[in-house]
């Protein structure tokens, strides 16, 4: 059966300190791999996502970027953390036009 | 842009009740639609998949309906239990995406009390 891990669960980190948030799925391959934010009053956003290892699209333009290194692994990185970058980050995979299963997520706060 | 509506909100009801949450969505024009739950503070757990050929799906207690004419679709909770408190999540894979880009809406938050 496939799963899927993020890491860490949570995190504390001031402001214009570095990020790197990392997703690895199991049991399948292949995968298009997401990462999603889910701020406080707000509904899920989509900010990358990948059909291929190297192959990243940005839904939104902001200060993170994301990288596949793997074919299983995501991870979504800042140079420069800001206020506005808290939330609750959450990492899924799918086949295409298939059913998108999701990871347990990051509770990232930064002061 | 497609965008997902969910009505109500916040709903609070006894354990017992036959429960109905809506979704709606602007563009007819959908590979499939899938209902969520999360729980305070995890990731999403998929509930049931609707393809866009498909009317229904039923998993349990759950029953999801699909009318992709009219842009909407229900997901039926079959006598609530207080285990199924919880935020229930719509989302919608656009026809026009190759890639199974969700559009979610903000969701229902359910409390079921005993």
């Amino acid at each position: 059966s496939q799963t899927i891990h993020q890491w860490p669960a949570t995190l504390v980190q001031p402001v214009g300190s570095p990020l790197s948030l990392e997703c690895t799925v199991e049991g399948t391959s292949n995968p298009n791999l997401y990462w999603y934010r889910q701020a406080a009053g707000r509904g899920l956003q989509l900010l990358f996502y990948s059909v291929g290892i190297g192959q990243i699209s940005s839904e939104v333009p902001q200060n993170l970027s994301a990288s596949r290194p793997q074919d299983r692994q995501f991870i979504l990185s800042s140079k420069k953390l800001l206020l506005s970058d808290s939330g609750f980050y959450l990492c899924a995979w799918s086949h295409p036009q298939d059913e998108q299963f999701f990871g347990p997520g990051t509770r990232l706060t930064v002061l | 842009k497609q965008e997902v509506t969910q009505i109500p909100a916040a709903l609070s009801v006894p354990e017992g009740e036959n429960l109905v949450l809506n979704c709606s969505f602007t563009d007819s024009a959908i590979y499939n639609l899938q209902w969520f739950r999360q729980d305070p503070g995890k990731g999403l757990t998929s509930l049931l998949l609707i393809q866009s050929s498909q009317r229904e799906q039923t998993s349990g207690r759950l029953n999801a309906s699909l009318d992709k004419s009219s842009g909407r679709s229900t997901l039926y909770i079959a006598a609530s239990q207080p285990g199924d408190s919880a935020t229930y999540l719509c989302a919608v894979a656009d026809r026009g995406s190759t890639l199974g880009r969700l559009y979610f809406g903000r969701g229902t938050q359910l409390t079921v009390w005993p």
